[in-house]
């Protein structure tokens, strides 16, 4: 069964930096494409970065280009993103998605809540 | 960036069809998916390339459409589909999703 956990959500002062963890199980993590989406409370889904399986293709969404970076350790079937400059606009949750083809998310995890704020 | 326009609600009975539509501002060949989100869960992945059924998925969902209009069908609507339907396109840079459909049922 796939199963991705994500963890590192919080609150956080707007200017800082927080990291988010994704831990992969029931697949085997190097062979699939990544991605991050994340949620404002009570809004739609916004695609954030997406890495390729390797880790040497990586893409972002406008909004978080430059400030952001998605990386991953797959011999720790792990993703991870790096987001610095935090904004209050950052505030959501945040789905780990495995992608399942050119650009669709076939597996989501349960999600972690990032809320910027002083 | 590629809009999604998607009906804001839509109220059906159990037992009835629907039709969730969502239309796109540019074309997106084939590249539009759905998927289904319930109160306080992660979305799931319903159909994928406009018509393919995502495994494990019941066959009363089904997807059809190609370019810029592009329908998911519930049918028959059971009461365990009351959830937010969102529709996403992978054609065009940056990924975008519609603002979602909730299906509530009557």
């Amino acid at each position: 069964e796939v199963q991705l956990v994500e963890s590192g959500g919080g609150l956080v002062q707007p200017g800082r930096s927080l990291k988010l963890s994704c831990a992969a199980s029931g697949f085997t993590f190097s062979d699939y494409n990544m991605a991050w989406v994340r949620q404002a409370p009570t809004k739609g889904l916004e695609w954030v970065a997406s890495i390729s399986y390797g880790g040497s293709n990586t893409h972002y969404g406008d909004s978080v280009k430059g400030r952001f970076t998605i990386s991953r350790d797959n011999a720790k079937s792990t993703l991870y993103l790096q987001m610095d400059s935090l904004r209050s606009e950052d505030t959501a949750t945040y789905y780990c998605a495995r992608h399942g083809g050119r650009g669709w998310f076939a597996y989501w995890g349960q999600g972690t809540l990032v809320t910027v704020s002083s | 960036d590629t809009v999604l326009t998607q009906s804001p609600a839509l109220a059906v009975s159990p037992g009835e069809r629907v039709s969730i539509s969502c239309r796109a501002s540019e074309g997106v060949n084939s590249y539009m998916h759905w998927y289904q989100q319930k109160p306080g869960q992660q979305p799931k992945l319903l159909i994928y390339k406009a018509s393919n059924l995502a495994s494990g998925v019941p066959a009363r969902f089904s997807g059809s459409g190609s370019g810029t209009d592009f329908t998911l069908t519930i049918d028959p609507v059971e009461a365990d589909d009351t959830a937010t339907y969102f529709c996403q396109q992978s054609w065009n840079d940056p990924y975008t999703f519609g603002a979602g459909t909730k299906l509530e049922l009557k």
